[in-house]
């Protein structure tokens, strides 16, 4: 069974622009689950989607924002990009509410 | 909301010693508490997991422990290997939500 497939695997941006990260779930999981994790702040959860309704969202501004779609495949935006959105962007799939299985990441540069 | 604490942040062990890593948290409540090793340029492996009707469990040279009342858990690595060189991720899911909280992380170096 595939895992967890994100794109793009890296991205380099200007401030003010704006991002769409993408992410396969694995085969079958209804949950889709992102988190940042920089060096400074660890990985901090950002929201979570199941069955195209967001369940869950952490402390992040409205600059970041996600959807999923009725395959499960989720995207996450991210508006007027800041120096301090560079981060390592995580999606993590399951199938219940507790065993999550992460992708490997998108590598976010804003410059 | 869950918080959790995790120690040491960095950890050296000759190969073939034991490791150990330790994480507290606050939410009382909180039922489910997984562990995540990340190698470099990959996202976190989920390793062993463990639930709060289960005070240990062992997957070959890993466990876990959990004691409830003291609110913490730990992981021990036996026997420890090069490849087991990486950062290790405590978690726990906060009971009034579906989120995981994760610890700040361990970076464990198995020394030669």
């Amino acid at each position: 069974k595939a895992g967890v497939t994100q794109t793009p695997r890296y991205l380099i941006k200007t401030r003010g622009q704006q991002v769409t990260l993408s992410c396969s779930p694995i085969s079958g999981h209804r949950s889709v689950s992102w988190y940042q994790q920089t060096p400074g702040q660890g990985l901090q959860f950002l929201f979570e989607y199941f069955s195209e309704t967001q369940r869950n969202k952490g402390n992040f501004p409205g600059r970041f924002s996600g959807r999923q779609f009725s395959n499960s495949r989720s995207e996450m935006n991210v508006s007027t990009l800041e120096l301090g959105d560079s981060a390592l962007y995580l999606c993590a799939s399951s199938l219940g509410v507790d065993e999550q299985f992460f992708g490997p990441g998108t590598r976010l540069t804003v410059l | 909301g869950e918080n959790v604490e995790q120690h040491p942040s960095t950890l050296s062990v000759q190969e073939g010693d034991s490791a150990v890593i330790k994480c507290t948290y606050s939410d009382s409540a909180s039922n489910y508490f997984p562990w995540y090793k990340q190698e470099l340029g990959k996202g976190p492996q989920l390793i062993i997991d463990i639930r709060s009707n289960v005070g240990e469990k062992k997957d070959q040279r890993i466990a876990v422990t959990l004691n409830k009342t003291a609110k913490h858990f730990s992981l021990h690595i036996t026997e420890t290997q090069p490849e087991d060189s990486a950062v290790y991720f405590c978690a726990a899911r906060d009971s009034s939500a579906s989120k995981i909280i994760f610890g700040s992380g361990t970076r464990l170096s198995i020394r030669p």
